[in-house]
């Protein structure tokens, strides 16, 4: 099955400075690439997602880069902001139109200091 | 609000004891996934839902774990004979019935076993 590593697990900016968190998957069958910002006590909540067939994707100050050969792909937060602390999820999508599996990372806790 | 809704937000019962959880996803999703997350991980899948038909459970849904979706709406997750291990939080997302749609999530269940 799939597996998904996301690094690094903990992540500290200074206000202004950017973020970058990296995250690997092992099954090439994976087609889509959606990301999720988790509050506490709050579910993930999707910020951005990347299909198989496009490599870079830029919404505002947040990207996401996809390398399928290396089975890569990360996510940019440019000008970082107190309010993006939170713990992010990389996840890796596979399946042809029925059930698609989503597997997750195992998270990057993010604390962007003021 | 339009987005998916999760009853009980917490739910604190003694071991043995059977406990519920509902999910009201988006009205237009057809598609609606369970996951549970524990503390530091990402949500781990349990099982799907494509209309009223269970159509995926993970190993992790042992028998005691039971899901329903009765009239292609509403779900509702029963554990029954809680263990301590049961704890954790309880995610509901739905979907689209189209190739690669993200799943949006609810705030979720946090279940706590005394």
């Amino acid at each position: 099955g799939e597996n998904v590593e996301q690094h690094p697990s903990t992540l500290s900016v200074q206000e202004g400075d950017s973020a970058v968190i990296k995250c690997t998957y092992s099954d090439s069958a994976s087609n889509y690439f959606p990301w999720y910002k988790q509050e506490l006590g709050k579910g993930p909540q999707l910020i951005i997602d990347i299909r198989s067939n496009v490599g870079e994707k830029k919404d505002q100050r947040i990207a996401v880069t996809l390398n399928k050969t290396a089975k890569h792909f990360s996510l940019h937060i440019t000008e970082t902001q107190p309010e993006d602390s939170a713990v992010y999820f990389c996840a890796a999508v596979e399946g042809s139109g029925g059930y698609q599996k989503v597997t997750f990372g195992t998270g990057t806790k993010l604390q962007v200091i003021p | 609000d339009t987005g998916v809704s999760q009853n009980p937000r917490h739910k604190i019962t003694k071991r043995g004891q059977n406990v519920t959880f509902r999910c009201d996803p988006i009205s237009e999703h057809n598609r609606l996934y369970w996951y549970r997350q524990t503390l530091g991980q990402g949500p781990e899948f349990l099982t799907y839902f494509q209309n009223e038909a269970q159509l995926e459970k993970s190993r992790l849904l042992s028998d005691r774990f039971s899901a329903e979706r009765p009239k292609g709406s509403f779900s509702t997750l029963e554990i029954q004979r809680t263990e301590q291990g049961d704890s954790a939080m309880y995610l509901c997302a739905s979907s689209f019935d189209r190739f690669n749609q993200p799943q949006h999530f609810g705030d979720g269940t946090r279940l706590s076993i005394l």
